[in-house]
């Protein structure tokens, strides 16, 4: 079955950087792009940008540009979001998430991850 | 950015009852408009896109419509399982933004 499995919790001092993985099983990535959608405690959800996993091509929120990589590897079928420079608000549940369906928008997410827990703390 | 702006943020309702969530779009955003539910402690999921499209799998008490910028999300008879916090979404431009959550309560 379709599937995005990601990487653990992660905690991380003020000014580092973080990187989460999040595999993906059960179709074919290369066709298909990922984004990635953060939620900070107790709030909503909020889209950090998406890249295409054909291409390399990105897509960002204007508040993450520059602080944010995002790659992927068609050979494991992996995504991967790097987050530099972490400050404490920017603790949250990172999901990636992807559109499989197509007779909706790419950005539309009917294919979630788990989440996982990245926590900046000194 | 275009701002979703969804009411109420919260609403208390029993099982059986008729339930409806709205989402205002600050522009036009024809009808790309989609709809998840978020339980506690999980990813979100998918319900309803392109404004009315119910996705396979999800029960036929959702429902989805439009009226003009707004959105409206209702649940004809509100199951257990329904408790949850709404979110619309919306993909007619980039960056694809959301509301700011509707939760539904056990009243």
């Amino acid at each position: 079955q379709v599937q995005l499995v990601q990487s653990g919790t992660e905690v991380k001092k003020p000014g580092a950087s973080v990187k989460v993985s999040c595999r993906a099983s059960g179709y074919t990535f290369r066709n298909y792009g990922m984004s990635w959608v953060r939620q900070a405690p107790g709030q909503g959800l909020e889209w950090m940008g998406w890249i295409s996993a054909s291409n390399g091509d990105t897509q960002f929120a204007q508040k993450f540009q520059g602080r944010v990589t995002m790659t992927t590897d068609t050979s494991t079928s992996t995504a991967y979001m790097e987050l530099r420079s972490l400050r404490s608000d920017d603790t949250a549940v990172y999901y990636c998430a992807t559109g499989l369906s197509a007779s909706a928008h790419f950005l539309c997410l009917d294919t979630w991850g788990q989440g996982t827990l990245v926590t900046a703390t000194s | 950015d275009v701002q979703m702006t969804q009411s109420p943020p919260s609403l208390s309702a029993s099982v059986g009852d008729r339930v409806t969530i709205t989402c205002r779009a600050s522009q036009f955003i024809m009808n790309y408009l989609n709809w998840y539910q978020q339980k506690p402690g999980k990813a979100p999921k998918l319900l309803i896109y392109t404004t009315s499209t119910l996705r396979g799998g999800v029960p036929s008490r959702f429902s989805g419509g439009e009226s003009g910028t707004d959105f409206t999300l209702t649940i004809s008879s509100l199951q257990p399982e329904d408790f949850a916090t709404y979110y619309c979404q919306q993909t007619y431009t980039s960056p694809p933004t959301f509301g700011q959550g509707t939760k539904v309560e056990v009243k």
